[in-house]
């Protein structure tokens, strides 16, 4: 079975600095997926960024990127220029694809706070 | 287009009692799944529903049931509540094609005295 760890329960940043969030997982797949997702107060997971392992390039949506290693099985977070905004619950999620559907593993979060 | 919508948000019950979340899916979306949030476990897949069939389950007592129907809302029912069962109870659609995104509900608090 997978395993996603990430082993940072609290960080914090400074507005418009840089912050990063780290992600280990465990597979024995050549071929997954992996998530990035931001889950704020009002509950609701908000999809960031994805990652498909046979991917090299490392994925990208604005202030947001990922550091993918895939030998190393690591998925890290990066955002850049932080907000207000981006103060949330961090989750990385690992999905295996084709017959597994819809079905995630994540990680236990990382609460993200940002300083004003 | 309307999101994910979950109801209801919140929800109080005693233990030995049943309960039935609800989640209305994007339109068009076929499948639905399930998840289970606590501080202790966090985030673990219930099972998910496409086209009005389980297609996946997660490792949960047959306490934890659902189904689909033909406008692919879904609902989950948990009988003979049990204090651990306690949790935000999330939903989350796809279209069903295969590693399509998730689209996440904003989540059913159950708090089970």
């Amino acid at each position: 079975a997978q395993t996603v760890t990430q082993s940072q329960p609290e960080m914090s940043v400074q507005e418009a600095e840089t912050v990063t969030l780290s992600c280990t997982y465990d597979t024995s797949e050549s071929d997954y997926y992996l998530f990035w997702y931001k889950q704020p107060p009002s509950r609701q997971m908000i999809l960031v960024i994805r990652q498909e392992a046979y991917k090299q390039q490392n994925a990208t949506e604005n202030r947001f990127s990922v550091n993918f290693q895939k030998a190393a099985k690591s998925f890290s977070l990066k955002i850049s220029d932080s907000q207000l905004g981006d103060a949330a619950m961090y989750f990385c999620a690992y999905r295996s694809p084709g017959t597994s559907g819809s079905r995630l593993t994540f990680g236990e979060g990382t609460q993200l706070t940002v300083n004003p | 287009k309307a999101g994910v919508t979950q109801t209801p948000r919140y929800l109080i019950k005693t233990r030995g009692q049943q309960v039935t979340l609800s989640c209305s899916p994007i339109s068009g979306h076929r499948s639905v799944s399930w998840y289970q949030q606590t501080p202790g476990q966090g985030l673990q897949f219930l099972f998910e529903y496409f086209s009005e069939t389980q297609r996946n389950k997660g490792n949960f007592p047959g306490r934890f049931s659902g189904r689909q129907f033909s406008n692919s809302r879904s609902e989950m029912n948990v009988s003979t509540l049990e204090l651990g069962d306690s949790a935000l109870y999330l939903c989350a659609s796809s279209s069903g094609v295969t590693n399509e995104k998730l689209f996440f509900g904003s989540g059913t608090q159950l708090s089970v005295l």
